[in-house]
């Protein structure tokens, strides 16, 4: 199957500072990539979708400012976590599909932790 | 707004017996309809998806699920179950080919040796 890459898969920061993760498609081009974040046992809940080359589409209550997302290629996505705070700590899932109604692939996730 | 409900949160399940996770939709329309499983600190694997066609759908490690669409109704299932099927499946819907994913809150899957 596809092949979806996150990194980093985990990551701590200091309070106040800034994280980037990397959501890539190895094998295909995404035109569509979404941001998950996953509370401890808990669902994933969608924060944004992002269109290769257009700004990303956020989810009611997900501050814009705060989580940046960027996809500039076919094959990259990046969240930007800006002014971490360690309410911000959690697990984040990106995925992409090939083009609008083809399966979702999933990377393997990355752990944030602001301490 | 399309929602999904996994009305049990952990379903117990004696190895070599057979396993149903329960799953269902409120959506408009034809819905997607979708399975993925989640093992721990890992992101999510597909099993299996329903588009159109034949009601039951035959997915990866031999599980299958059924659509019905008159009790709105996804339920995974598998005949025979392994130690190994241990872990979090999410059933999810998407609206439309273009719309995204709604995910449950999950089901942890718990096989007895």
């Amino acid at each position: 199957g596809a092949v979806v890459s996150q990194h980093p898969s985990w990551v701590i920061c200091k309070s106040g500072t800034s994280v980037k993760i990397e959501c890539r498609s190895l094998d295909f081009q995404a035109t569509t990539m979404f941001w998950y974040r996953q509370f401890p046992k808990q669902s994933l809940m969608l924060m944004a979708t992002s269109n290769e080359g257009s700004k990303a589409t956020y989810e009611q209550g997900v501050e814009k400012d705060k989580f940046l997302i960027n996809h500039a290629s076919l094959t990259l996505s990046t969240l930007t976590v800006t002014s971490a705070h360690p309410e911000d700590s959690s697990f984040y899932i990106c995925s992409a599909s090939q083009r609008p109604g083809n399966t979702i692939y999933f990377g393997e996730g990355s752990w944030l932790t602001v301490v | 707004a399309q929602s999904v409900a996994q009305p049990e949160d952990q379903v117990n399940v004696a190895e070599g017996n057979p396993l149903t996770v329960k799953c269902t939709y409120s959506v408009s329309g034809n819905p997607y309809l979708f399975w993925y499983v989640q093992y721990p600190n890992r992101g999510l694997q597909f099993l299996l998806k329903y588009i159109t066609g034949d009601n039951l759908v035959k997915g990866s490690y031999g599980f299958e699920a059924e659509f019905n669409k008159s009790q709105t109704s996804f339920h995974l299932k598998k005949p025979s179950a392994l130690v190994s099927d241990s872990a979090l499946y999410f059933c999810a819907v998407r609206r439309n080919r273009d719309d995204k994913i709604i995910f449950g809150k999950g089901t942890r899957l718990h096989i007895l040796p």
